[in-house]
């Protein structure tokens, strides 16, 4: 079956655009998650949305981050004014159970 | 943050030898999980030890853990070159997943 897809899979920006990450979780997956993961360090957990509730946005680094999960499917995270520490491979994952899921990032690279 | 911290941060071996790598947490947990990825991309989910177990198994992977040391350690019996990938062990907090900063397994033919 369809995992977890994510695009675009690469994303060269210039300092102060705005980009937009999107996350197909797999079909049925309540549980939805964003991850941050700078080069040769662990993931750094950004936002989770859980079916209709209300997101848990505690992990988001700043106020130019933001993310909207439509439908309870498909999700977009948004940087705005990128800046160059932004760089990082951005990970998604779904979930039913205790399992994570991922998709295989999107690798943002803000010169 | 990061709860899990895997030990060591990188291990070469030599194909058909095993690969063993630790995980130490700070807090209570339910359950710990282990990923792996290559080619820094998406993780693939190992196995699963929730914590009232001590071991467990799945295929060439052999999964510990110790409560009350909070610790865990995977095995990987005779490695293979496609072995090669970084580990990370992963505590749930709820149902945030922490992540190490991952031990990287290099696979010699």
């Amino acid at each position: 079956g369809a995992g977890v897809s994510q695009s675009p899979s690469n994303k060269v920006t210039e300092k102060g655009k705005d980009v937009e990450l999107r996350c197909d979780p797999i079909s049925g997956h309540t549980a939805l998650y964003w991850y941050r993961q700078s080069l040769g360090q662990g993931l750094e957990f950004l936002i989770y949305f859980q079916g209709n509730s209300a997101p848990d946005k505690s992990g988001l680094p700043s106020d130019r981050f933001s993310a909207e999960r439509t439908g309870g499917s498909v999700s977009t995270l948004t940087i705005q004014r990128t800046q160059q520490e932004d760089s990082a491979v951005y990970l998604c994952a779904s979930s039913s159970t205790e399992t994570q899921y991922f998709g295989p990032g999107t690798r943002l690279l803000v010169l | 943050s990061q709860q899990g911290e895997e030990d060591p941060q990188a291990l070469s071996i030599q194909e058909g030898e095993n690969a063993t790598m630790n995980c130490s947490y700070k807090t209570s947990i339910n359950n710990l999980q282990w990923y792996r990825q290559n080619s820094g991309r998406g993780l693939v989910h190992l196995i699963l030890i929730r914590s009232n177990e001590r071991e467990k198994h799945s295929g060439r992977l052999r999964v510990t853990l110790d409560t009350s040391k909070k610790s865990s350690s995977l095995l990987i019996t005779a490695s293979r070159a496609a072995d090669t990938a970084s580990y990370f062990c992963a505590t749930d907090g709820d149902y945030k997943l922490s992540f190490g900063a991952g031990t990287t397994v290099t696979v010699r033919a």
